[in-house]
């Protein structure tokens, strides 16, 4: 069955410093993943997606993630976290019409 | 394009009442999901429709859980006799089916938050 593991359930990072957010799969086909970011009390808002190609994909906001088939990972990246980043976020790996997503990692950004 | 819509954004209730949630999709999308958010939780699905049609409700969590899309457009998800264990976001989603994806890129609205009382 396809899930997903977010390793950290809490990170803190300083504002201008760089952040890694760790996202492991489970799936057997080619996988679909997406990178979620949810603010308190809000619906989540998509920063980017890997279909296929070029395994270092772009997103919204700065944010970038790298697809490593060997290692079953989708890892969510930032050179400079800035103080709005803070938030919760998912990783998702489509299965079909539904997304799995892990539990979330939650961004706390100190000054 | 204005975005998936949900109303109510909130909704308190008592214990064994019914309650509905609407979901407006992104009005040329013919996917439409719904999900469950518990604290500390990554959303879980729960359905999801294509056009008017249910292609997938084994995943919902009770036969107090039912959803409608009677015109392919709007949805609404109903829960009766609601229990404190329903207290949760429920979230909607919408996508545009493409022929050669499996796996649509989901668009979220802001939610309906849920208190069972």
């Amino acid at each position: 069955a396809q899930s997903v593991t977010q390793p950290d359930i809490h990170i803190t990072v300083s504002e201008g410093a760089s952040l890694e957010l760790r996202c492991n799969y489970s799936y057997g086909a080619t996988p679909y993943l997406f990178w979620y970011v949810q603010s308190p009390g809000q619906g989540l808002q998509l920063l980017l997606k890997y279909f296929s190609g070029d395994t270092l994909v772009q997103g919204i906001k700065g944010f970038e993630a790298e697809f490593k088939r060997s290692q079953s990972s989708f890892n969510l990246r930032k050179p400079s976290v800035h103080w709005s980043d803070a938030a919760e976020y998912f990783c998702a790996v489509g299965a079909g019409y539904a997304l799995n997503f892990g539990k979330g990692t939650s961004l706390l950004v100190t000054p | 394009d204005t975005g998936v819509s949900q109303d109510p954004r909130h909704k308190i209730t008592k214990r064994g009442q019914n309650v509905t949630f609407r979901c407006d999709p992104i009005s040329e999308h013919n996917r439409l999901y719904w999900y469950r958010q518990t604290l500390g939780q990554g959303p879980e699905f729960l359905t999801y429709f294509q056009n008017e049609a249910q292609l997938e409700k084994s995943r919902l969590l009770s036969d107090r859980f039912s959803a409608e899309r009677p015109k392919g457009s709007f949805s609404t998800l109903e829960i009766q006799r609601t229990e404190q264990g329903d207290s949760a976001m429920y979230l909607c989603a919408s996508s545009l089916q493409r022929v050669t994806s499996v796996t649509d890129t989901q668009y979220f609205g802001p939610g309906t938050r849920l208190t069972v009382l």
